[in-house]
């Protein structure tokens, strides 16, 4: 089993839609959780990041983290055609542990939001 | 700003050749990062540099796989007899000091074995 799962969808919402992706991970280890979005063959741009559980909003996309659940999710509202694109959730264990600075990834999400 | 760069974008190499990868992070990223992403594999953690610390080789997956990093900048993973199951996208990622999970990413190295 893997240490993060995450559904590879693919997910097709129509635009304006509220888009909600998802992660589970098994590591108690983990602190910090981010989001990152890759646009076809170009590398992965970081979205947003939290710190242990809490919400975390920045314009349309808003972050949770449940680490008593071991669960993650990203939310796009308004979603738009430029939104189109793989969503990978990643963590990393806290400063100090063996695998702080590692990122381990899901799979990655593959979204499309149709005009 | 410039963001992390990466060098070539496309390889093509035969089977059993040796290639040679290039990074160049942002400007005052202490920490660097090398990942693979393969269809089957997903984005696969390599090798990571901090500073002056000894590398975390963890992830190298074979010892024709190796790493270094000049002056603490720029950095070379190279790839020795390379197989067809070495063929991937191999990104480079940086990050500030003290925030080793905040990490940019460059545009990646497409490899191609045939």
């Amino acid at each position: 089993q893997k240490e993060v799962e995450q559904d590879p969808g693919p997910l097709s919402v129509p635009e304006g839609a509220i888009v909600s992706l998802n992660c589970t991970y098994s590591n108690s280890a983990f602190q910090y959780f981010m989001w990152y979005r890759q646009y076809s063959r170009k590398g992965p741009e970081l979205l947003m990041y939290t710190y242990s559980s809490g919400n975390k909003e920045d314009g349309r996309f808003t972050a949770q983290v449940d680490k008593s659940s071991k669960y993650i999710s990203l939310f796009i509202r308004d979603s738009q055609p430029s939104d189109s694109a793989t969503y990978l959730c990643a963590m990393s264990a806290r400063a100090g542990g063996t695998s702080y600075g590692k990122l381990t990834f899901g799979q990655g999400t593959i979204l499309t939001v149709h005009p | 700003g410039a963001g992390v760069s990466q060098s070539p974008s496309n390889k093509v190499t035969e089977k059993g050749k040796d290639v040679e990868l290039r990074c160049d992070p942002i400007s005052g990223h202490t920490a660097l990062y090398w990942y693979r992403q393969s269809l089957g594999q997903g984005l696969e953690f390599l090798i990571y540099f901090q500073g002056n610390s000894a590398p975390d080789k963890s992830g190298l997956p074979s010892d024709r796989f190796s790493a270094e990093r000049t002056g603490g900048s720029v950095s070379t993973l190279t790839i020795q007899r390379t197989q067809q199951e070495d063929s991937a996208v191999y990104l480079c990622a940086s990050a500030p000091p003290s925030r080793s999970y905040e990490q940019y990413f460059g545009p990646g190295t497409r490899l191609t074995v045939t």
